[in-house]
């Protein structure tokens, strides 16, 4: 199975400042279409997980702009530009590339 | 919009089983593959199974194989997990989940929770 760490584990912020969570894959996300599955998902306390990003840097829909995704090959990263108080909750990372899918282990935003 | 409501988890012995369903409204669910993702109580996400909109095509991880199964009723857009020999471990939060792709699912139901405990 493909593994997928993230760092840190917890994320301690102060509101306005910026915020960037690593996640990395054990083997390569590119699919045989070209497409690189890797998304973000946002899960605030006692809520079920909604995605924010996918294919690396897609932002869905209502997700506000402060929230980035980049990177390649095995490296990704989330990036909050300025965390407001809603943003608390834990983050995954997950590949959506070769079965089973996995999610890294989450990690914590919480507000400083 | 879409909905997913799950249903029917509860109580249940080990060695027992269960069955879930998912009740999908506001797309057309015959064009979607649906999935079943599992947390378990204050931990992480797992990927359990995914079905093909047709029903021809299922996929499951490891830790579920030859226990748990999943269909669907296109006729009534309802997505099910049938469990069976329940562990401790089984416990957790089940999410129906589905989206353009099954690779990138945006929408997730609110979970049923099933707990396995003598």
């Amino acid at each position: 199975d493909v593994v997928v760490t993230q760092s840190p584990l917890s994320l301690p912020v102060t509101l306005g400042q910026p915020a960037s969570i690593s996640c990395r894959s054990s083997q390569g996300l590119v699919y045989s279409d070209g497409s690189t599955f890797l998304n973000w998902f946002q899960q605030r306390p006692g809520q079920s997980p909604r995605r924010l990003i996918y294919k690396i840097s897609n932002r869905d829909s209502g997700v506000p702009d402060r929230f980035s995704g980049s990177g390649s090959g095995t490296d990704f990263t989330l990036k909050i530009s300025r965390v407001e108080a809603e943003d608390v909750g834990v983050y995954y990372c997950m590949q959506g590339t070769h079965w089973p899918f996995t999610f890294g282990p989450g990690t914590k935003v919480e507000i400083k | 919009q879409v909905q997913l409501v799950e249903s029917g988890g509860g109580l249940v012995r080990p060695g027992g089983s269960l069955r879930l369903s998912c009740a999908a409204s506001g797309l057309t669910f015959s064009d979607y593959y649906m999935a079943w993702i599992r947390q378990a109580p204050g931990k992480g996400l797992e990927w359990l199974s995914y079905i093909r909109g047709d029903g021809r095509h299922t996929a499951y991880a490891d830790s579920v194989k030859g226990r748990f199964t999943i269909s669907r009723d296109n006729a009534n857009n309802l997505l099910y997990l049938q469990l069976s020999s329940l562990r401790a471990e089984d416990t957790a939060m089940y999410y129906c989940v589905t989206g353009d792709q099954v690779r990138q699912p945006d929408y997730w139901g609110q979970g049923t929770l099933v707990t396995v405990s003598s």
